[in-house]
């Protein structure tokens, strides 16, 4: 059975600092390209950040370069999202989810949500 | 970036009625490699977003016939046959193209 399991989401105030963490398991991990996508309050999606299977190649939505970073470890089957100086319009569900090909994401997990406020 | 624009965002349908969303987007999908990367996923009250559809009109694993998706470049519909209560949740189309991945800003399909 494929799971991926999202943690680390809460309260943060403006300026502060989360990591995010996703294990995964029931599929070839360490040959999946690995997505963060945020759902924010009024249901609209957004992609955040992706990364290749080695790490070599990734990419970040405009408004969270320098603040977000993606990093995994193969062998612990996981993918991160370090999250830094965040703000108030980070405030979203964050999801972990498998890219299988251009987009075709065809595992979620269910989601952890951040909220940023004082 | 590519804009996802979809119409009509909410849809109230009589089961067993057809249903019909449109997805258009400000870039041409189809890659050079022949492949056109639209998605369409549907979230359902409480859970995840799934893959309904993906490279335009192929259906993901389980997904009824009565779905089809049809299109090309920048123009995309998504159709159900015959609607069914099951079929209740806010329907997105997401090109994959290029980063940043982008989605359309989602319908609300209802059931009369």
């Amino acid at each position: 059975e494929v799971q991926l399991v999202e943690s680390g989401g809460g309260l943060v105030q403006p300026g502060g600092s989360l990591r995010l963490s996703c294990a995964a398991s029931g599929f070839a991990f360490s040959t999946s390209w690995m997505t963060w996508v945020r759902q924010f309050p009024g249901k609209t999606l957004e992609w955040v950040a992706e990364m290749n299977p080695d790490g070599t190649r990734i990419g970040y939505l405009d408004s969270v370069k320098g603040r977000f970073t993606i990093s995994r470890d193969n062998a612990k089957n996981s993918v991160y999202l370090q999250m830094k100086n965040l703000r108030a319009e980070d405030t979203a569900m964050y999801y972990c989810a498998r890219d299988l090909s251009w987009g075709r994401t065809d595992y979620w997990g269910q989601g952890t949500l951040v909220t940023v406020s004082t | 970036d590519i804009v996802m624009t979809q119409t009509p965002l909410s849809l109230s349908v009589t089961p067993g009625q057809p249903a019909s969303i449109s997805c258009k987007s400000t870039q041409s999908l189809l890659h050079s490699g022949g492949k056109t990367y639209l998605h369409w996923y549907v979230q359902k009250s409480g859970q995840s977003p799934q893959l309904l559809m993906y490279e335009v009109s192929s259906r993901s694993s389980g997904v009824p016939d009565r779905f089809s998706g049809s299109g090309s470049g920048t123009d995309f519909t998504l159709k159900i046959s015959r609607v069914e209560a099951e079929d209740v949740g806010v329907y997105y189309c997401m090109q994959g193209i290029q980063f940043p991945q982008t989605f359309g800003q989602g319908t609300n399909l209802e059931i009369k």
